[in-house]
């Protein structure tokens, strides 16, 4: 176990649905990132968040916004939703005590099928 | 940019033999750590092993040891007396040490498969 708790595990849905990802860091951890992972496919970054804020954007489409509340939790929002869309969507924690080490603490994802 | 790049998309090795993984990556960057996850069928990522690049031994963690080449810019993972629990697919990844927040730049990962 991580530490990284994501929800919901599956979701399918409908083509121009939206779904909501929400993701809770491990205790302690401010930065939280989202990445994508489409069948067989390494993992994509979209973009990460520290202490709320907004710290780096990677490929992220503009149907895509995610948001880190004062809680640490965070929510990927996906809108106009499309069959490519369908993928398995990771959350990860990284913590900084110790150093920074870069090593990210994974959630078990969220697969999300586009219908 | 960054970049890392796993040039073999599926291994196999007999249970109880040796598998090498390659990885090379491009970084101008001194300063960087280099990870292997593991991603079982059951999804999950986990840390395999981790190396600094300002360290020039390479990392061991059980059965599992890297070749770090800095000049080359290569970082393989050797698998020793593989087992079936090691079937999943493997990502190299990179990860800039003096950049902030970065995020872990990924490859496309090798599938392994170790038959009984």
């Amino acid at each position: 176990d991580s530490g990284v708790t994501q929800t919901p595990k599956h979701l399918i849905t409908a083509t121009g649905q939206r779904v909501t990802l929400r993701c809770s860091p491990r205790s302690g951890d401010l930065s939280v990132y989202w990445y994508q992972q489409s069948l067989d496919q390494g993992l994509q970054f979209l973009i990460q968040y520290y202490n709320g804020e907004e710290r780096a954007k990677g490929n992220i489409l503009e149907r895509f916004s995610a948001q880190q509340f004062p809680d640490l939790h965070s929510e990927l929002n996906l809108s106009s939703l499309e069959l490519g869309d369908s993928a398995l969507y990771f959350c990860a924690s990284r913590s900084y005590s110790g150093g920074n080490t870069g090593e990210l603490f994974f959630g078990e994802g969220s697969r999300l099928t586009v219908l | 940019a960054q970049t890392v790049t796993q040039s073999q998309p599926e291994m196999s090795v007999q249970e109880a033999e040796t598998v090498t993984l390659s990885c090379t990556y491009d970084t101008s960057e001194n300063n960087y750590y280099l990870f292997w996850y593991k991603q079982p069928p059951s999804r999950q990522m986990i840390l395999v092993i981790r190396q600094e690049a300002y360290k020039q031994q390479n990392a061991t963690e059980n059965r599992f040891s890297v070749n770090f080449q800095k000049a080359a810019k290569s970082f393989s993972l050797k698998i020793s007396d593989s087992q079936l629990g090691d079937t999943a697919m493997y990502f190299c990844a990179l990860f800039k040490l003096n950049s902030g927040n970065t995020p872990l730049v990924f490859g496309k990962g090798t599938r392994l498969s170790v038959i009984a």
